[in-house]
């Protein structure tokens, strides 16, 4: 079975732009949820959705937003980007739980 | 305000030697615990987990041990292998918030042969 990936692996930015990254889960999964990795914050979550809904939802302001497709593959976006926006961002994937989540290499973003 | 701390950034064992990999959390709400590993390049994988109904689970050489009342929990490996050289992760959640995972910074294990 494929793999959770990421698309594109490697982005540049410049501030004030807006970046869309891609995520296609593992087939048949439902649930897809996206991460934020910092060398200072770690781990972040910043939402997650389940059959074109989103049914979770972190602590991060509104220029971070996303949607998922019937065919479960999710969009993040990000607008105005800013410098402390440079990640690595991850996507997971899973059937159900969080114990079942399978996580993508992740989207570098790079904002200057 | 970071609810789920790693406070060792970094920790190097001898190969067959035991590493001991701790974790702290500051919600109380908190009943469900998940240790992942990372590779460079790669994603997190999911290594282990554990509820809080217990205070042990095993699976081979991992073992994650929970403290409920120090809101403490560890990861052992043994016996620890080059292999195991990766950062870990860990996570905690309120079973109620479904998928919304609260991570630690990591640490950053490196087994030398």
């Amino acid at each position: 079975k494929a793999g959770v990936t990421q698309t594109p692996r490697y982005l540049i930015k410049t501030r004030g732009q807006q970046v869309t990254l891609s995520c296609s889960p593992i087939s048949g999964h439902r649930s897809v949820s996206w991460y934020q990795q910092t060398p200072g914050q770690g781990l972040q979550f910043l939402f997650e959705y389940f059959s074109e809904t989103q049914r979770n939802k972190g602590n991060f302001p509104g220029r971070f937003s996303g949607r998922q497709f019937s065919n479960s593959r999710s969009e993040m976006n990000v607008s105005t980007l800013e410098l402390g926006d440079s990640a690595l961002y991850l996507c997971a994937s899973s059937p159900r739980g969080l114990d079942t989540q399978y996580f993508g290499p992740g989207t570098r973003l790079t904002v200057l | 305000d970071q609810q789920v701390k790693q406070n060792s950034p970094s920790l190097s064992v001898q190969e067959g030697r035991i590493s001991i990999l701790n974790c702290d959390y500051t919600n109380s709400m908190f009943d469900y615990f998940l240790w992942y590993k990372k590779y460079p390049a790669e994603g997190p994988t999911f290594l282990i987990s554990i509820s809080s109904i217990k205070d042990k689970n095993e699976d081979g050489r991992f073992t994650v041990f929970l403290n409920k009342s120090a809101k403490h929990l560890s990861l052992h490996i043994v016996p620890s292998q080059p292999g195991d050289s990766a950062v870990y992760f860990c996570a905690a959640s309120e079973v109620t918030g479904a998928n919304n995972l609260f991570f630690g910074t990591g640490t950053r294990l490196t087994v030398i042969p």
